[in-house]
């Protein structure tokens, strides 16, 4: 039981490339999130998906576009990258109780 | 909006010595509560959650927090710090206000303890 995985662990892009964060879960939770991490500033929700099949923007969603493919995976695409979008990016999901939520280990991506 | 204020963003203690982080919450609505740790380049982990029930919330790892409504104040707390609990600690809010239930973290306190 690996809970959460995130690929890859560490990134490097240069400006206007575009890449693609994976995210796995095996518990079988119907929800799913995509937060970032920026010092001082906590973690702020990106996109979720409240179950398979659905997904809607949280706070910051500009830049970024998202995909369930399934219960299990939900995955991050930066289309065109911006130094401001150097962050730690964290994937989550939630069972029935959604305040309760597992993370995965983070990738940390750097935009150069 | 519900929302966190965190009130130090460094705290440090001594190895043996209590533990307090400080959290205040804004809430429009009875409010669930959290604290999440994260270790060293590490994902968060749940400590403890308030939902209504007693306000007084036991975690792992011998943490606890005492929801006190008339003071808005959500306080984490250790009776004695460990090494191991050097960590950022995050309190959090749930945010009900689109019909599913979302977190929004505070700006995390990092605990550093020393020997």
């Amino acid at each position: 039981n690996a809970g959460v995985t995130q690929t890859p662990k560490f990134q490097v892009l240069k400006t206007g490339q575009s890449m693609t964060l994976q995210c796995a879960q095996d518990m079988n939770h119907n929800s799913m999130y995509w937060y970032r991490q920026d010092p001082g500033m906590g973690l702020r929700l990106i996109y979720y998906s409240a179950s398979e099949g659905t997904t809607d923007k949280g706070e910051v969603p500009n830049g970024y576009n998202v995909s369930r493919l399934n219960k299990r995976e939900f995955s991050l695409r930066l289309e065109s990258a911006a130094p401001s979008q150097t962050s730690v990016y964290f994937c989550a999901s939630s069972g029935t109780s959604p305040g309760t939520q597992y993370f995965g280990p983070g990738t940390r991506l750097l935009v150069l | 909006a519900q929302s966190v204020t965190q009130l130090d963003s460094h705290v440090s203690v001594s190895e043996g010595t209590p533990v307090l982080l400080r959290c205040n919450y804004s809430s429009s609505y009875s409010p669930s509560l959290f604290w999440y740790v994260q270790h060293p380049n590490k994902g968060l982990q749940l400590l403890l959650k308030y939902t209504s029930a007693a306000t007084l919330v036991k975690g792992i790892n011998g943490f606890e927090a005492e929801f006190k409504k008339s003071e808005t104040s959500f306080h984490l707390t250790k009776p004695s710090a460990h090494m191991s609990d050097a960590a950022e600690y995050f309190c959090v809010v749930s945010d009900q206000s689109t019909g599913f239930q979302k977190l929004v973290f505070g700006t995390g306190t990092r605990l550093l303890v020393s020997p």
